[in-house]
C-alpha cells in the first residue's frame, strides 16, 4: 500500500477560480479529514468525513467544500479563490470515525497569484 | 476555546543533551493529545499518543492537567531526532484534531 495518496502535488491558480484536490485513504480506512498548512503555522483543520457524511467542519468560509466517494476517496473543493489560500493542504485517513491515529498525505501545494 | 501552544519556534541542542519541547492546551474535559513529528522531507506523522502511555523513539510525554502541559522529553537528543514536532489535540467528539504551531528541534553534533 502507497500509504493515502494526494493529486496534484503542486498547481498555480488565479484569484477567482476554483480548484479541486483529491485524495485517496489507506485501503480500508473509511474516514478523511482535510488540513490546511499556511508556512510558519501548524495543520487547521477544514472538513473530516467518515462513510460518506461529514462529521466536522472547520472554522472556513462556505467557498470550501468536500465530499466523499463510495470508495472512501475524498475531494476538497474551493471556489473563488484568494491569495490567502495559498497553503499546503493535507489530507489525513483513518481506519475509524474517532481520529485516535491518522496518516497523513503528502499534500497538495496551492499558489493562488 | 480548545487551543494548543507550543511557545518555542525553534529549540537548538547539542546531541546527548536532554531535550524538552514545551505544549499547553486549554480544554474543558479530559483531554486526548497527541505529539506528531515531521522529518525532512517526509510526511507528518504520528509519533506518540497520551493514552497510550508509550516510549516511542525515546520520547516520552506526561499529562500534567494541573499545569494543562504535555511537554514531550528525550533524556539523550540523537541528531536523527531533528524536526518539526507539533502538539496536537483532539476534539470533544474525536472527528477534529488541533494542532499548535509547531516547534523546530536541531540537534547539532
Amino acid at each position: 500500500d502507497a500509504g493515502v495518496t494526494q493529486s496534484p502535488t503542486h498547481l498555480i491558480k488565479t484569484r477567482g477560480q476554483q480548484v479541486t484536490l483529491r485524495c485517496s485513504p489507506i485501503s480500508g480506512h473509511k474516514s478523511v479529514s482535510w488540513y490546511q498548512q499556511v508556512l510558519g503555522q501548524g495543520p487547521q483543520f477544514i472538513f473530516q468525513y467518515y462513510e460518506k457524511e461529514e462529521r466536522g467542519r472547520g472554522n472556513f468560509p462556505d467557498r470550501f467544500s468536500a465530499r466523499q466517494f463510495p470508495n472512501y476517496s475524498s475531494e476538497l473543493n474551493v471556489n473563488a479563490l484568494l491569495l490567502g489560500d495559498s497553503a499546503l493542504y493535507l489530507c489525513a485517513s483513518s481506519a475509524d470515525s474517532t481520529i485516535w491515529e491518522q496518516y497523513f498525505g503528502p499534500g497538495t501545494r496551492l499558489t493562488v497569484t | 476555546a480548545q487551543r494548543v501552544t507550543q511557545p518555542e519556534k525553534l529549540l537548538s541542542v547539542f546531541k546527548g543533551a536532554p531535550v524538552e519541547l514545551k505544549c499547553n492546551y486549554s480544554y474543558s474535559g479530559s483531554p486526548e493529545l497527541f505529539w506528531y513529528v515531521q522529518y525532512s522531507r517526509q510526511r507528518l506523522q504520528l509519533l506518540l499518543r497520551h493514552i497510550s502511555r508509550e516510549s516511542i523513539k525515546g520520547f516520552t510525554a506526561d499529562l500534567n492537567k494541573g499545569e494543562t502541559s504535555f511537554h514531550l522529553k528525550k533524556p539523550f537528543a540523537q541528531e536523527e531526532d531533528s524536526a518539526m514536532y507539533y502538539c496536537a489535540l483532539l476534539n470533544t467528539g474525536g472527528f477534529k484534531t488541533i494542532f499548535g504551531a509547531g516547534t523546530r528541534l536541531f540537534v547539532k553534533a
